[in-house]
């Protein structure tokens, strides 16, 4: 079955920079990349996904861009603001397969004021 | 337009007891999937249901049952609880298009605690 691996596990940043969140899968067959956005004790919320025929996508301050030879895609928050600190998941499926979605060990994102 | 609704939102069982959980999902939307999501951890895939039958499963022993209603609702059954089966049980809904389905949408989640 699927594995994905996201790194890093945790991710302090100052307002105003960059943060860059970076997931692996194993399963060649994969061609649906979501990206999920929990605050604590709320629901995980998808900010952007990115399908196996698009290398980028973006929206706003948030992009994908997914490398399917290597098999890895990242997230990237330009401009980050506090509100942005949240636990970031990346997931992976294969469309068909109902949606279910593999998920990774999430990315705790803290900015910093 | 009222999303995916969950109940109760937190319950304590013992070892040895079954627990019911139950989902509504997001307006329009016809399939339901559940996740378990252990403290400090991404959601797991339990199963989906679409049209009242269990579409997919990952790797969860039969004590986790479920049940897809007409009106598209859905539970969650967990018989025998462990310990090991605190967490944090999440549904969520999307709609079947052909081979590629919507986003899912996820509900708040069902923090079980079991002592």
């Amino acid at each position: 079955g699927e594995n994905v691996e996201q790194h890093p596990s945790t991710l302090s940043v100052q307002e105003g920079d960059s943060a860059v969140i970076k997931c692996t899968y194993s399963d060649s067959a994969s061609n649906y990349f979501p990206w999920y956005k929990q605050e604590l004790g709320k629901r995980p919320q998808l900010i952007i996904d990115i399908r196996s025929n698009v290398g980028e996508k973006k929206d706003q301050r948030i992009a994908v861009t997914l490398n399917k030879t290597a098999k890895h895609f990242s997230l990237h928050i330009t401009e980050t603001q506090p509100e942005d600190s949240a636990v970031y998941f990346c997931a992976a499926t294969v469309s068909g397969s109902a949606r279910q979605l593999t998920f990774g060990s999430g990315t705790q994102l803290t900015v910093l004021p | 337009d009222a999303g995916v609704t969950q109940s109760p939102t937190h319950l304590i069982k013992t070892r040895g007891q079954q627990v019911t959980l139950r989902c509504s999902p997001k307006s329009g939307h016809d399939t339901v999937s559940w996740y378990q999501q252990a403290l400090g951890q991404g959601p797991q895939f339990i199963f989906q249901y679409y049209e009242e039958e269990e579409r997919q499963r990952g790797n969860f022993p039969d004590r986790f049952s479920g049940h897809q209603f007409p009106n598209y609702s859905s539970e969650l059954n967990v018989n025998a609880l462990l310990l090991g089966d605190s967490a944090l049980y999440l549904c969520a809904s999307s709609i079947q298009t052909g081979a590629n389905n919507s986003p899912l949408h996820f509900g708040n989640g069902t923090r079980l605690t079991v002592t």
